[in-house]
């Protein structure tokens, strides 16, 4: 298993600011995965974190709106740029395990960023 | 594209009785099948998993069904226990590196 810590657990930002979300793992993983969960909706990936190259973005995402750091294996950032009160939702850090079901076959979540905007 | 649907955004199920969580998948890349449940504040814990190669995967109280021809997976949890409120996501994968797609979740109510 892996053990995700991710912070602020929540904050609320003005809109036209940004926000920097942290996320820590407590073993060296290749890929760390961030998600969106908007009101209602299903988790969406953002982007695939890779160190050591840029990150990779899902279609809607864009770099600039969700720049992404990955200075090493164990540590990444994801910043959500000049907010709007669209940007509310919870922020998830992933990344793959070993889990019951054999190697890289579970996802392991940190606890989420609950981002308001107003 | 929503290769991933929970059509149900919500159950209610009495304490005791079993609860029947179903979920539908469009893409037939998807070879390995996952549930996740989420308490509120938390991030989403594993819960159970199913290969393709497989249709039935039996842990604790929880059975998770696969129908490959029918594109179709779904969670019983019997007996179902308050605790067990929460919302329940379904997720699938080609497994390996490949990324997760999420369902959009069914929230759970257990009532004692």
């Amino acid at each position: 298993s892996a053990v995700i810590s991710q912070k602020p657990s929540r904050d609320i930002c003005q809109r036209g600011t940004s926000l920097t979300i942290q996320c820590q793992v407590d073993s060296q993983v290749t890929m760390m995965f961030w998600y969106r969960q908007q009101p209602g909706q299903s988790l969406t990936l953002i982007a695939t974190a890779n160190q050591g190259s840029e990150a990779t973005y899902e279609s809607g995402f864009v770099i600039d709106k969700f720049p992404i750091s990955r200075p090493n294996l164990t540590f990444s950032t994801l910043t959500v740029s000049n907010m709007s009160p669209e940007d509310s939702s919870i922020y998830l850090c992933s990344v793959l395990g070993t889990g019951r079901g054999g190697v890289n076959t579970e996802a392991f979540f940190g606890q989420g960023t609950r981002l308001t905007v107003v | 594209d929503q290769q991933v649907k929970q059509n149900s955004p919500s159950l209610s199920v009495q304490e005791g009785r079993i609860s029947i969580l179903n979920c539908d998948y469009t893409n037939s890349m998807f070879d390995y099948f996952l549930w996740y449940k989420k308490y509120p504040a938390e991030g989403p814990t594993f819960l159970i998993s199913i290969s393709s190669i497989k249709d039935k995967n039996e842990d604790g109280r929880f059975t998770v069904f696969l129908n490959k021809s029918a594109k179709h997976l779904s969670l019983h949890i019997v007996p179902s226990q308050p605790g067990d409120s929460a919302v329940y996501f379904c997720a699938a994968s080609g497994g390996g590196y490949q990324k997760v797609t999420f369902g959009t979740g069914t929230k759970l109510q257990v009532i004692p």
